[in-house]
């Protein structure tokens, strides 16, 4: 089975600066898909960004981008430039590649609290 | 905008009552699910589904059951509430994987109080 670790329960950053959170992972698929959600307080759950595991490129959506690391099942997520508005629980999740008429499960990690100070 | 929307932002039951949580999507999607959110437990599915009246169990199936009849509604049921089951409840939906990736898209949430 599918594990997803996150091992940072809470992070704080200030505003303007950089942040790191980490994520590891257990499969013995070679192909999957890797994503990383924001809960912000009281509002749903979006995706930030997403990862394809046969890609060695890393992922970037504007100040988010990821460090991949497939041989060490390692997929951390970095925020560049942080705002208040990126303040909230952060989940990272797998999925494996889902066949005809199942659905692509996701398997979360715990999360990671982030909290932006001024 | 795809939106998923959840019956009820809170609820209060009391232990042995049914529940009916109730998800509705406008975005035609084949695939939901429901989790339930806990501290330090992370999302864990309880069960999904990827079609009409098909439905798998997740994770953590137990003490729960569900029910889709239309495309758009997926309804999860407690049938005897119990004060375990006392959690935050987040329902989602996907297009199917066609070439792989399919994005999930989540409601506001229920959170569930049992006393």
């Amino acid at each position: 089975a599918q594990t997803v670790t996150q091992s940072q329960p809470e992070m704080s950053v200030q505003e303007a600066e950089t942040v790191t959170l980490s994520c590891t992972y257990d499969t013995s698929e070679s192909d999957y898909y890797l994503f990383w959600y924001k809960q912000p307080p009281s509002r749903q759950m979006i995706l930030v960004i997403r990862q394809e595991a046969y890609k060695q490129q890393n992922a970037t959506e504007n100040r988010f981008s990821v460090n991949f690391q497939k041989a060490a099942k390692s997929f951390s997520l970095k925020i560049s430039d942080s705002q208040l508005g990126d303040a909230a629980m952060y989940f990272c999740a797998y999925s494996r590649l889902g066949n005809t008429g199942t659905a692509s499960k996701l398997t979360f990690g715990t999360g990671t609290r982030l909290q932006v100070t001024l | 905008d795809v939106k998923v929307t959840q019956s009820s932002r809170y609820l209060v039951k009391r232990t042995g009552e049914k529940v009916f949580l109730e998800c509705v999507q406008d975005m035609d999607h084949e695939n939901m699910f429901w989790y339930r959110q806990d501290p330090g437990l992370g999302l864990r599915l309880i069960y999904f589904s990827y079609d009409v009246k098909m439905k798998e169990k997740g994770d953590i199936p137990e003490g729960y059951s569900v029910s889709r009849e239309k495309k758009e509604r997926f309804s999860l049921i407690l049938e005897s509430a119990s004060t375990n089951q006392t959690s935050m409840y987040l329902c989602a939906s996907s297009t199917p994987p066609e070439g792989g990736f399919n994005e999930q898209f989540f409601g506001p949430g229920t959170r569930l109080t049992v006393l």
